[in-house]
């Protein structure tokens, strides 16, 4: 149980246009979704957190502009980097919380992107 | 100073070794704490979680937490190359679901 997939894994988009990730919760439903950045041998960075039905949480420091976060139902949030440059290159992940499991967070496989 | 401080490493040890891993925190507002294992390009994957002060143990793996020196720790006992990955400490406080994470541990057994 509590598996989250991510599509897609990998993705090379050009500069300028814009990148969908999604993240899913695969047996269960999550209150709660989040996604972080993760750059090479760093830590997770908390990007922003996304409760179903209503509009996420940014970090400060995160432009919500360029990262729109939509949580349309309890298994699925997207992320869309908008008009990506290449700094935006990094490891997406997300994670989520189990409605009746609040102690903890499950995380997806990761996205990577690169922005040529 | 930092929230939680991870040594990175990278750390090498043979294989059936005692493995200690550690993090230090400055917010005595945490109350959960977890480690996760991250393998190269892979998400981080949940291994432990404790709550508050105290021993945890799941095979070969034991987590502790000292509050009152605002310290945990994870032992792997006879560790394997499968074992070989980047481990994560993560924590939060009691109302805010948000977690803070380590910098991670670079881990290698070698066969």
């Amino acid at each position: 149980g509590a598996v989250v997939s991510q599509h897609p894994s990998r993705v090379i988009c050009k500069s300028g246009t814009s990148v969908k990730i999604e993240c899913r919760s695969l047996d269960f439903q999550a209150t709660t979704m989040f996604w972080y950045r993760q750059f090479p041998k760093q830590s997770l960075m908390l990007m922003a957190t996304s409760n179903e039905g209503s509009k996420a949480t940014y970090e400060q420091g995160v432009e919500k502009d360029k990262f729109l976060i939509n949580h349309a139902s309890l298994t699925l949030s997207t992320l869309t980097v908008t008009s990506a440059h290449p700094e935006d290159s990094s490891f997406y992940i997300c994670s989520a919380r189990l409605w009746d499991r609040e102690e903890t967070q499950y995380f997806g496989p990761g996205t990577r992107l690169l922005v040529l | 100073q930092k929230e939680v401080e991870q040594d990175p490493g990278p750390l090498s040890v043979p294989e059936g070794a005692i493995v200690s891993l550690n993090c230090t925190y400055s917010n005595s507002a945490f109350q959960y704490f977890m480690w996760y294992r991250q393998y190269s390009r892979k998400g981080p994957e949940l291994l432990m979680y404790t709550y508050s002060s105290g021993n945890k143990e799941d095979g070969r793996f034991t987590a502790q937490v000292d509050k009152s020196s605002k310290y945990i720790s994870l032992f792997i006992r006879d560790s394997q190359p499968s074992d070989s990955a980047t481990y994560l400490c993560a924590m939060r406080g009691g109302s805010n679901y948000k977690l803070t994470f380590g910098k991670g541990t670079l881990l290698t057994v070698n066969p």
